[in-house]
């Protein structure tokens, strides 16, 4: 079966840069992917990593590595707005994605 | 229209009635997928439709729990006899066939069984 790992929570302050880590088991997928969702909102498409190495959007980044089944999801200049969940999940063919539990990000002034 | 639009946005209803919640996708996207979210959990997969094949339904968690998509397009989730530990936000998303565009969600329906 397939499954991710991802920190529970995760604080830091603004200004600062935060790094939320996803591990990974599957038996093949076609790359990785990062959600964001605020308290109460719909789940938001962020990025989405099919090679391994950094995708860089803005003030977040994200980084897959297929060797070491992991990836991870960088966030720069953290704002308060960047206070919300954050989901890594797993692209695979003819099935939909499968999500990790979730990482709360808390940032505080 | 712009976004997937789900209904209704709460329900609350009785231990062992049956409800029916709507999905609404953006127009031209081919996939369609249920999921659900608990409080302050995971999202869990449900259902998911791609164009005319036969969906994949081996998340749904009981036979009180069906779908359909009707003419590629509209989407209802049906829970028959529904039980205190079917509330949850049912979230709805729709994709294109280009996997790194992502899934546009739904705002959800929030479903609470009394």
């Amino acid at each position: 079966g397939q499954s991710l790992e991802q920190p529970s929570e995760v604080t830091a302050v603004e200004g600062a840069i935060v790094q939320i880590n996803c591990t990974y088991q599957t038996s093949g997928f076609y790359g990785l992917s990062w959600y964001q969702q605020h308290d109460g909102g719909a789940p938001t498409f962020l990025s989405y990593n099919a090679l391994d190495g950094l995708e860089e959007t803005g003030r977040f980044s994200s980084f897959l590595s297929r060797s070491d089944s992991y990836g991870y999801l960088l966030l720069q200049e953290l704002q308060m707005k960047d206070s919300a969940s954050y989901f890594c999940a797993l692209n695979q063919a003819g099935t939909a994605l499968i999500f990790g539990k979730g990482t709360t990000l808390s940032v505080s002034s | 229209g712009a976004g997937v639009s789900q209904s209704p946005s709460n329900k609350v209803t009785e231990k062992g009635k049956d409800v029916e919640l709507r999905c609404d996708p953006i127009s031209g996207h081919t996939a369609l997928y249920w999921y659900r979210q608990s409080l302050g959990q995971g999202l869990e997969f449900l259902i998911y439709f791609q164009g005319n094949s036969a969906p994949d339904k081996s998340g749904l968690p009981s036979d009180r729990f069906s779908a359909e998509r009707t003419g590629g397009s509209v989407s209802t989730l049906t829970i028959q006899r529904t039980q205190q530990e079917d509330s949850a936000v049912y979230l709805c998303a729709s994709s294109s066939d280009r996997r790194n565009y992502g899934y546009t969600f739904g705002s959800g329906t929030r479903l609470t069984v009394v």
